[in-house]
């Protein structure tokens, strides 16, 4: 039983194309969060969601756009994909709490673009 | 942001102790300290967190000092299974009490038979 599922697992693409990775929980947790992964291996966060509410958004293009339709699921659509933005994207999900930083991570997209 | 520093690589054997030791002068008041541990192909897992002193569970145990500026992830007895990357965070907590995540470079533990 998969606490954190992403899908899909790889996705290769070309330049220019839109598409989207789906991320959802299913352990009650408050936060869920997208990180970055890049081919040196640091660890970026992208974006946090708290109940539904964008809380954390870092410098990402705005070719990228998260969406929580409800608590469990936060999906990551990516517009006109360029090659840089090859990478591992991880979603994350965590309790809300003050002194709780116990993240549980999916199995990541890796995403390759042509 | 507390910004952490790790060493890059570390290599042991396996039935040795090994220590990560993760520098993070800048730590504020509110923030805790977290390991995660990361394999190929796989998302990070948690290790273990801490806020001062010693902290110990069934997989590692991690020593913070009084001044809170450092602190050290000690692996009982690895094993090859223990290879992996290994993230010391340091948490920042946010408004609304959710926490923001910030993952150093980590350090790859290459553990030989």
């Amino acid at each position: 039983d998969t606490a954190v599922s992403q899908t899909p697992k790889y996705l290769v693409t070309q330049m220019g194309n839109d598409k989207s990775i789906k991320c959802e929980q299913n352990l009650g947790h408050d936060t869920m969060y997208w990180y970055k992964q890049d081919s040196k291996k640091f660890l970026k966060i992208m974006f946090s969601y708290n109940n539904k509410e964008l809380i954390i958004n870092e410098t990402v293009p705005n070719r990228f756009s998260p969406k929580s339709p409800d608590k469990a699921h936060l999906n990551l659509h990516i517009n006109s994909l360029e090659l840089g933005d090859s990478a591992v994207y991880f979603c994350a999900s965590s309790p809300q709490g003050r002194g709780v930083t116990e993240a549980f991570f999916g199995q990541g997209t890796r995403l390759t673009v042509v | 942001l507390a910004k952490t520093t790790q060493p890059i690589s570390m290599d042991s054997y396996e039935g040795q102790e090994v220590n990560i030791t993760c520098s993070h002068n800048n730590i504020a008041t509110n923030d805790y300290i977290t390991w995660y541990q990361q394999f190929p192909s796989q998302g990070p897992r948690f290790i273990i967190q801490g806020y001062k002193t010693k902290v110990t569970n069934e997989v590692a145990s991690l020593f913070i000092p009084a001044d809170r500026k450092s602190s050290t992830l000690s692996l009982p007895r690895v094993s090859l299974s223990d290879t992996a990357v290994y993230y010391c965070l340091v948490g920042a907590l946010l408004m609304d009490s959710s926490y923001k995540l910030i993952f150093g470079s980590g350090t790859r533990l290459l553990v030989r038979p």
